[in-house]
């Protein structure tokens, strides 16, 4: 069974920086596992902000950065907007199968 | 940017089947992704990624609800269907349906309760 292993939460200050991680219980987190994050407000679906690895969609905003770090994959937003407070999941790639995240709950205060 | 809609039943009985369908509007199923996946939340809980398929038909699913799971796709009515078999409580959850490009349904919630 495959474990994909996020921060339970995480606290930062308006117009800080921040990086969430995601690790695998298979080892190292590479490109090909292709890394997606996506952001869930309270009482709304998620939404989408980066996939493989570190590219973002028309909507993501500029302040919201993927990359590898480490040995897992990393969710970086700079500049803390209070809006950011959130759930974020990451979601791996495993042989025909993805596996979510636990989630890091994000609090901007 | 295409909409996502999931609909289907809000109540099924245990050991019954789950049957919801995403429709895609704004766009075409074959042309706006090359594959719609299905994934579901139970209140308070994460994100569990069920399975997806393809615009070809071939399908992946999640190895733990593999035995129970079917998904498919009907392009001419731009419809992505999830079929999930003997159903129990632990199956209650807001389903979502989403695309390769970034897009998702608002979800559908789904109870299990006789």
């Amino acid at each position: 069974q495959t474990v994909v292993t996020q921060e339970p939460s995480l606290t930062v200050s308006p117009g800080g920086t921040v990086t969430l991680t995601c690790a695998s219980s298979t080892g190292a987190v590479t490109s090909g596992y292709y890394p997606n994050w996506f952001q869930q407000k309270f009482g709304q679906a998620p939404r989408a902000l980066i996939y493989s690895t570190s590219n973002k969609y028309s909507w993501t905003p500029a302040r919201f950065s993927g990359s590898l770090l480490g040995g897992k994959a990393a969710l970086t937003l700079s500049g803390v907007q209070p809006e950011d407070e959130a759930e974020y999941y990451c979601l791996l790639y495993y042989d025909d199968a993805w596996v979510f995240g636990g989630g890091t709950k994000l609090t901007v205060l | 940017q295409v909409q996502l809609q999931e609909s289907g039943p809000g109540l099924v009985k245990p050991s019954q089947t789950l049957s919801l369908t995403c429709t895609v509007s704004g766009g075409s199923l074959s042309s706006d992704g090359n594959y719609w996946s299905w994934i579901r939340q139970p209140a308070g809980k994460g994100l569990e990624w069920i399975g997806r398929i393809y615009n070809s038909g071939s399908t992946n699913y999640n190895p733990s609800l593999k035995s129970r799971v079917t998904i498919s796709v009907d392009t001419s009515k731009n419809q992505v269907s999830l079929r999930l078999s003997s159903v129990t409580a632990a199956d209650t959850a807001v389903y979502y349906c989403a695309s390769d490009r970034g897009d998702w349904g608002p979800g559908t919630l789904v109870t299990v309760s006789s």
